[in-house]
């Protein structure tokens, strides 16, 4: 079990570019978040999705950010003429839908935006 | 919405000795409580999660009270040793399937 894997692990984008972030959850987990982490905000939560449906999107910015889980392999999270407020920690985890659900996180992809 | 405060935001310990770190969150319908480690450039690693029906539970060093009435949740890390050195997060959730509220983080340092 290779864990949820995340790629980039770290992206430098220049002002107004586009970033795209991708996830790989778990084998088999039904479930995958999306979190930002910064040093002011601190850990944040993005959206998520249940059986490649989107279920909550309430912490994502209304502009510039979407996310999408084409299949249940891989989600991504696009991020449009980024800014540098953009610069974080993007974490992404995954939960089965067993259990208590607990959530188990990928290494992050650190975005840096000149 | 639910807001988890946690404290101490830093703490050194020497080598043996305990470490315990405090969340308390507003929500009553919280029903699910975890701690996480986060070391320096990697993601975050579920420690324990316990339920609400769980008032103590212990496991590798590691023990987790949960306090419902006073809506307080420990960690208590017991003979620490250099390795724990990290940032703790607890994380709360009221559903299975929720999004995490995360505590603001402990800086945990472990001298020899």
């Amino acid at each position: 079990n290779a864990g949820v894997i995340q790629t980039p692990r770290h992206k430098v984008t220049g002002k107004g570019q586009e970033a795209t972030l991708w996830c790989e959850p778990i084998s088999g987990h039904s479930a995958v978040f999306w979190y930002r982490q910064t040093i002011v905000q601190g850990l944040e939560f993005l959206t998520y999705f249940r059986n490649q449906a989107p279920i909550d999107d309430s912490g994502m910015p209304k502009e510039r950010f979407s996310a999408q889980m084409p299949n249940q392999s891989h989600s991504t999270l696009k991020i449009q003429s980024t800014q540098p407020q953009d610069s974080a920690v993007y974490l992404c985890a995954s939960s089965s839908g067993t259990g208590n659900g607990e959530q188990y996180f990928g290494p992050g992809t650190r975005l840096t935006v000149l | 919405g639910e807001q988890v405060e946690q404290r101490p935001p830093h703490l050194s310990v020497r080598e043996g000795d305990s470490a315990i770190i405090i969340c308390t969150y507003t929500d009553s319908a919280t029903a699910y409580f975890s701690w996480y480690k986060q070391e320096a450039g990697a993601g975050l690693q579920l420690l324990m999660s316990v339920l609400s029906n769980v008032d103590r539970k212990e496991e590798q060093g590691l023990t987790v009270l949960l306090n419902k009435k006073d809506k307080r949740l420990s960690l208590n890390l017991t003979a620490a040793h250099p390795g724990d050195s990290a940032v703790y997060f607890c994380a709360v959730r009221s559903g299975s399937f929720n999004k995490l509220t995360f505590g603001a983080g402990t800086r945990l340092a472990v001298c020899p």
